[in-house]
């Protein structure tokens, strides 16, 4: 199984909502990711956790909070958000051989979030 | 700082065509990582190549082909006989021994019937 799913595909939320983005992976990989993803533009890494443990946090606004419950879940709590986080949200996994983040990342298909 | 610069930021061809898409890169580091990652009208990014700065050979998968040169900081993506499904955006990205990944602004790929 090589693949990392996403759920829900699109999302449409109000500002004052709170919701919840879900990936999951089964490869055994030890590092998760989340990136956000505007219209032409490169993904922006958020966060990294490595081995179930938060080890990288690219200064996001606290309206985002990520969650590893496990080592195949990651979640991304949302709330408060600004019409301006409405992006491609992408979830990735990676074995992390060698103690590295440098290994190559698989990635979901990404939940299209809307925020009005 | 690492840098990675897709210069090209639209190609169209026509189905066939070969075509190239050029990547450079900047760093200081003497360990580093170079990949490509393709993202269809789907959405999700996929991954196409790893390759690691100690490692110059070429690399050919079938109808794509990597062009790995230390001496122009340089990681180009060939596609030979292009088709219409490898219409995609297309990222170069970069990662040192201990940086996270680093995308190029991404070439989107037209390839007309």
């Amino acid at each position: 199984d090589t693949e990392v799913t996403q759920t829900p595909k699109h999302l449409v939320m109000g500002m004052t909502n709170k919701k919840s983005l879900k990936c999951e992976q089964h490869m055994g990989h030890r590092a998760m990711y989340w990136y956000k993803q505007k219209a032409k533009k490169p993904p922006e890494l958020m966060f990294v956790y490595s081995y179930e443990k938060l080890s990288i946090n690219e200064s996001v606004p606290s309206r985002f909070s990520p969650e590893c419950p496990n080592s195949s879940l990651l979640n991304l709590h949302l709330h408060a958000l600004q019409p301006e986080d409405s992006a491609l949200y992408l979830c990735a996994s990676s074995p992390r051989r060698g103690g590295a983040t440098y290994n190559e990342q698989f990635f979901g298909p990404g939940t299209r979030l809307t925020v009005l | 700082a690492q840098k990675v610069t897709q210069a090209q930021t639209e190609i169209s061809v026509v189905e066939k065509e070969d075509v190239t898409l050029d990547c450079v890169y900047e760093t200081r580091d003497t360990t580093y990582y170079l990949f490509w990652y393709k993202q269809p009208p789907s959405g999700e990014l996929v991954f196409l190549i790893r390759r690691n700065s100690f490692d110059e050979q070429n690399e050919i998968s079938g109808r794509y082909s990597w062009n790995f040169q230390k001496s122009t900081s340089s990681f180009n993506f060939t596609i030979t006989a292009s088709q219409v499904v490898d219409s995609a955006v297309y990222f170069c990205a970069f990662a040192g021994a201990n940086s996270k990944l680093t995308f190029g602004k991404g070439i989107t790929l037209s390839v007309r019937p």
